[in-house]
């Protein structure tokens, strides 16, 4: 069984950093490109970044572009989200999610995790 | 980038109706690069349909999607008590990827 399991949200303040990981298992993780998406309080959807299953391509959001790092492990089965200079409006549940068809579309989903950014 | 306005924002239907979902893009979506979600309340979206018209593994089949270009549709045959959520669709053919701001499908 394909699973995600997100975790590392958490209070911070303005300017901060947070690191976010997710762990994969039930697939190939080596495979697939992974990404981020996130989802603030009561709003849509917004996707924030894909790595491929080298990490020779990555790809951000003009909204994080600067701020964010995605990167991955593969032989710890990982995806990570290194976020620094956090803002308000990054307040989100962040999402890791697979990509099997292209990237930036999830066919799994893990849970999610909450960064609330908030002096 | 490319913007999806979704219609109607919310739908508003009875169990066994069918329901039609909206999305236009702001400009054509390549290779009919567009896919729909499902998310309910406190869970992670789950995807329905990919390439436009392609189900996804446990896709039911009520679930169809339609359309080319600028205009895609998403229709649930006859809805069913679980189907009532938000749908989100969302294009992959150019960076960045966008979403819809959602239509959430509630009971009437």
């Amino acid at each position: 069984e394909v699973q995600l399991v997100e975790s590392g949200g958490g209070l911070v303040k303005p300017g901060g950093s947070l690191r976010l990981s997710c762990a994969a298992s039930g697939f190939t993780f080596s495979n697939y490109y992974m990404n981020w998406v996130r989802q603030a309080p009561g709003k849509g959807l917004e996707w924030v970044s894909s790595i491929s299953s080298s990490s020779s391509n990555i790809y951000y959001a003009d909204s994080v572009k600067g701020r964010f790092t995605i990167s991955r492990d593969n032989a710890k089965k990982s995806l990570y989200l290194q976020m620094n200079s956090l803002r308000a409006e990054d307040t989100a549940v962040y999402y890791c999610a697979r990509s099997i068809v292209a990237p930036g579309v999830g066919d799994y989903w893990g849970q999610g995790t909450l960064v609330t950014v908030s002096s | 980038e490319i913007v999806l306005t979704q219609s109607p924002g919310t739908l508003s239907l009875s169990p066994g109706e069918r329901a039609t979902l909206s999305c236009r893009a702001s400009q054509s979506v390549s290779s009919n690069s567009l896919a729909w979600y499902q998310q309910k309340p406190g869970q992670a979206p789950r995807l329905l349909i990919y390439g436009a018209s392609s189900r996804a593994t446990g896709t039911p089949d009520r679930f169809s999607g339609s359309g080319s270009g600028t205009d895609f549709t998403l229709t649930i045959s006859r809805l069913e008590p679980e189907d009532f959520a938000v749908y989100y669709c969302q294009q992959y053919g150019y960076s960045p990827r966008t979403f819809g701001q959602g239509t959430k499908v509630e009971i009437k």
